[in-house]
Parts: C-alpha cells; structure tokens; sequence
C-alpha cells in the first residue's frame, strides 16, 4: 500500500524556535505538497516541488521554506515559529504527468506557544 | 485563479438516508474533480473523482456528477453509515504550465445519526 509519512503526528514548539516537518513517500512520485489546515479555511497550499531540489511558492509561503534534497523527502521549515503558525500541516504526493488525485499523510498538527 | 464554494458547511443526515455535497467551481479550464474524505485524526483519503469529459461516474454507495455548463459538481452517498461520517473537500484541477494546480473546497462535516 502507498504510503506518505510524517514524521511527527503533534509537535509543541515556542516561538521563534525553527521547526523542521518531514515527510516522506514511498511511490516514487515526483510531486509533493505542503498545505496547511485551519477550521473554516480548508486546505491551503504552502510550497509545492516537483522535481528533486526544485521548489514552488504556494498560496500563503510566507513565514516558510521548503528543502527537497531526495526525490522521496520533503521538508517544511517554519524559519522562526509564530503563534499564528499554530495548525494542522499535510503532506501529499502525487504522479509526474496529467492530474491526479493526491495522497495524503496523517498531518503534523503544531501548536506554537 | 480558480474559486471552489462547497455547500452545505455541516450536514446531519440519519443512517440509511442519503448526503448530497455540492460544488461549484470558477475557472471553466478545470479538468478534474476529486473528492476527499478525511477521518477523525486521518489525513484526507481520495473517494471518488471525475474528469471533465464524464458526466457521471458511482463507485458503490458514492456517486459524483458534473455539470460543465453550470461549473458545479456534487457528491451523493447513499445509505448512509456512522462510518460515513467525515469531513469530505471538494477540489477542482487544472494542467497549467506543466504543473497541476489544485484548489479545494472548505469542506463539509458529514455526521451520521445511528
């Protein structure tokens, strides 16, 4: 069964901490997706990378960074953690070419205090 | 860019009843519908998806259908069960430069009373 694994399933933090979150996928898929969720807002994309140390801006990147070093590991970096950072963070992937449905890990939800 | 509203917000529905969950989308380039349901502590699951040269497409229980004309879509459960209950996004996609962008409904909390 395909796989995207988030290292941390709840992670606390204090402001201005860097925060690492990792994900890693087992389906040889060259995409992957960083998004947040918040209550009311859905899901909003951060970063996105579509092929190894290549990386696009999403939606809302500031406050964050992203490294992908190997095809299958994606990083998200809070540079200096900020209570409104506090959320629930996704990882997904998905296939190289067309559009696809996408697989999610189980989320990192974060609270920054 | 793309708009995706999703309605109703939260739906209550008895066991045995049906859920209907509707779309409608904004940029009329939008080729494919996925739909997500996500568990309690789970991260969102791909149920059922549509692209835009089907009108209709039932996997079971679940059926989603498009209306190109109109930009919207819907998502039908029938006979519902408590392990329906979830919070399913919508999403519309589009191909554009290469890349596929994706955007997502708010969601609707489905809850179903045993």
């Amino acid at each position: 069964d395909v796989k995207v694994t988030q290292s941390s399933r709840y992670l606390v933090k204090r402001t201005g901490e860097k925060v690492f979150l990792e994900c890693v996928q087992d389906m040889d898929h060259e995409n992957m997706f960083w998004y947040r969720q918040d209550p009311g807002l859905g899901l909003r994309l951060i970063y996105f990378s579509y092929d190894v140390k290549m990386k696009e801006k999403g939606d809302i990147p500031e406050g964050y960074s992203v490294s992908r070093e190997k095809k299958e590991r994606f990083s998200l970096i809070l540079e200096s953690a900020s209570t409104n950072q506090t959320s629930m963070y996704l990882c997904a992937s998905s296939p190289p070419v067309g559009v696809w449905g996408y697989t999610f890990g189980s989320g990192t939800r974060l609270t920054v205090v | 860019g793309e708009n995706v509203e999703q309605h109703p917000s939260t739906l209550s529905v008895q066991e045995g009843d049906s859920a209907v969950i509707k779309c409608t989308y904004s940029d009329s380039a939008s080729n494919y519908f996925p739909w997500y349901k996500q568990e309690l502590g789970k991260g969102p699951q791909l149920i059922i998806d549509i692209r835009s040269n089907v009108g209709e497409k039932k996997d079971q229980r679940i059926a989603v259908t498009l209306n190109k004309t109109a930009k919207h879509f819907s998502l039908h459960i029938t006979e519902t069960q408590p392990e329906d209950s979830a919070v399913y996004f919508c999403a519309a996609s589009i191909e554009s430069g290469g890349y596929q962008k994706v955007t997502f409904g708010i969601g609707t909390k489905l809850q179903v009373i045993p």
